[in-house]
């Protein structure tokens, strides 16, 4: 079993649609989640992080962390075709990040 | 005066071959990494370097050697390459190590490996 699992996609949604993102993980230790997003034929770059559990917002973003539930979210409001890209959740291990495997998503115009 | 920067962007290549991959960071950190993306795009670590020492060594075969020459630098080596080993490799960078509160990681464009 994976550390972390992320639904892969591909996830197509139109344009200004509320996209929901999600992954799990399997260890309790984990207390940073980040939110990755990587254009085609780029590097990963990071969007969001979060502490524990609770919500983080940032513009038309939102992170949120269930940490009884193991369950990590990130919600896109307003959605645009340049969020279009693949996005990767990752927590904080021991001197590394676990990622997830990505969420390929679309945003049509 | 990009971030990280990486060479080749890409790499086409026999079985069997010995190739480098090159790696600079100009941000100043004292914690460098690679890592592989498979064809899934599932990203894993294979090395952490801090401060020129090897700190994350995640069950890599062999014939993957990394090497810091500084701080601002780190290449891999991979001999004996094999059908497998074709991927994206990304290089990294971050201030401090990761666990280090939430230590942002500042990745490079990436080569893309294909061996044949």
């Amino acid at each position: 079993q994976k550390e972390v699992e992320q639904d892969p996609g591909p996830l197509s949604v139109p344009e200004g649609a509320i996209v929901s993102l999600n992954c799990t993980y399997s260890n309790s230790a984990f207390q940073y989640f980040m939110w990755y997003r990587q254009y085609s034929r780029k590097g990963p770059e990071l969007l969001m992080y979060t502490y524990s559990s609770g919500n983080k917002e940032d513009g038309r973003f939102t992170a949120q962390v269930d940490k009884s539930s193991k369950y990590i979210s990130l919600f896109i409001r307003d959605s645009q075709p340049s969020d279009s890209a693949t996005y990767l959740c990752a927590s904080q291990g021991a001197q590394k990040l676990v990622f997830g495997q990505g969420t390929r998503l679309t945003i049509n115009p | 005066d990009t971030a990280v920067s990486q060479t080749p962007k890409y790499l086409v290549t026999q079985m069997g071959n010995d190739k480098s991959i090159k790696c600079e960071q100009n941000l100043g950190h004292d914690t460098m990494y690679w890592y592989k993306q498979d064809s899934k795009k599932f990203l894993k670590i294979m090395f952490s370097y801090n401060n020129k020492e090897l700190i994350i060594n995640e069950t890599v075969p062999n014939r993957f050697s990394p090497k810091s020459p500084d701080k601002a630098h780190l290449n891999l080596h991979i001999n004996s390459l094999e059908l497998g080993d074709s991927a994206v490799y990304f290089c990294a960078s971050s201030q401090d190590l990761a666990g280090a509160l939430t230590d942002t990681q500042y990745f490079g464009p990436g080569t893309r490996l294909t061996v044949l």
